[in-house]
């Protein structure tokens, strides 16, 4: 079952701006990884933060995770306009192997127009 | 490169008749690898873990006897769609767990089905 949701379900902003979408899971877990998806395409892993850590850096994203509110947000500075894909979060339950089966959020549809 | 790879990309088949996906990890050995399906705009639902050399594990509500995976190989599962109705529509993904135990998966780029 899924228990990811995202928000918003659709971001649609100009080249440059920054993009912010936000995840929400409803168990514990081992990790919170986000993924991006081209349209018809598989998927591309972006970044990945374990329970106990609380922000990660990787070029222009950044991942914050606040277990206490089972939430975590993706954050796309100085966005371009290659970044237009869906991006989801997906979890790894706490307790499973740490390669376990991630349950997907809904998604965010983001549109950057140049 | 890709690390995993999906083959086909696209099929088209006659209800009533199987299609097999193939899903093949190119630089590793991968003990365990998993197949989602995804409808239009939505997420990725996960439907089985293919654990090589022994049965699949499958989802609730997932039918066994429908979506037939074999996983004979450390670099090879594959998924067959048997008896494919036009809601089998969708597309297929998989993906390929690296050895050491750790995250991030390695995803194919996806089939889609259309039964026609």
């Amino acid at each position: 079952s899924q228990q990811g949701e995202e928000d918003p379900q659709a971001l649609s902003i100009q080249e440059g701006e920054n993009a912010t979408m936000n995840c929400s899971y409803k168990t514990s877990i081992n990790n919170l990884q986000w993924y991006r998806q081209n349209s018809g395409r598989g998927l591309v892993h972006l970044i990945l933060i374990r329970s106990n850590e609380r922000e990660k850096h990787s070029g222009r994203l950044r991942v914050t995770l606040d277990t206490s509110k089972k939430s975590s947000s993706l954050l796309i500075t100085a966005s371009r306009a290659a970044d237009t894909a869906s991006y989801f979060c997906a979890t790894v339950s706490a307790g499973g192997t740490s390669y376990g089966k991630l349950t997907f959020g809904q998604g965010t549809i983001l549109t950057v127009h140049p | 490169g890709a690390v995993v790879s999906q083959h086909p990309s696209r099929v088209i088949c006659k209800s009533g008749t199987s299609v097999k996906i193939e899903c093949r990890s190119l630089d590793f050995q991968a003990t365990t690898m998993f197949w989602y399906r995804q409808f239009p705009k939505q997420s990725l639902m996960l439907m089985a873990t293919s654990n090589e050399g022994s049965k699949a594990t499958y989802e609730q509500g997932v039918e066994k006897d429908k979506f037939l995976i074999n996983h004979a190989s450390l670099t090879l599962s594959t998924l067959t769609v048997t008896s494919a109705h036009p809601e089998d529509s969708s597309f297929y993904i998989c993906s390929a767990a690296p050895p050491g135990g750790y995250s991030p998966l390695h995803f194919g780029n996806g089939t889609r089905l259309t039964v026609t």
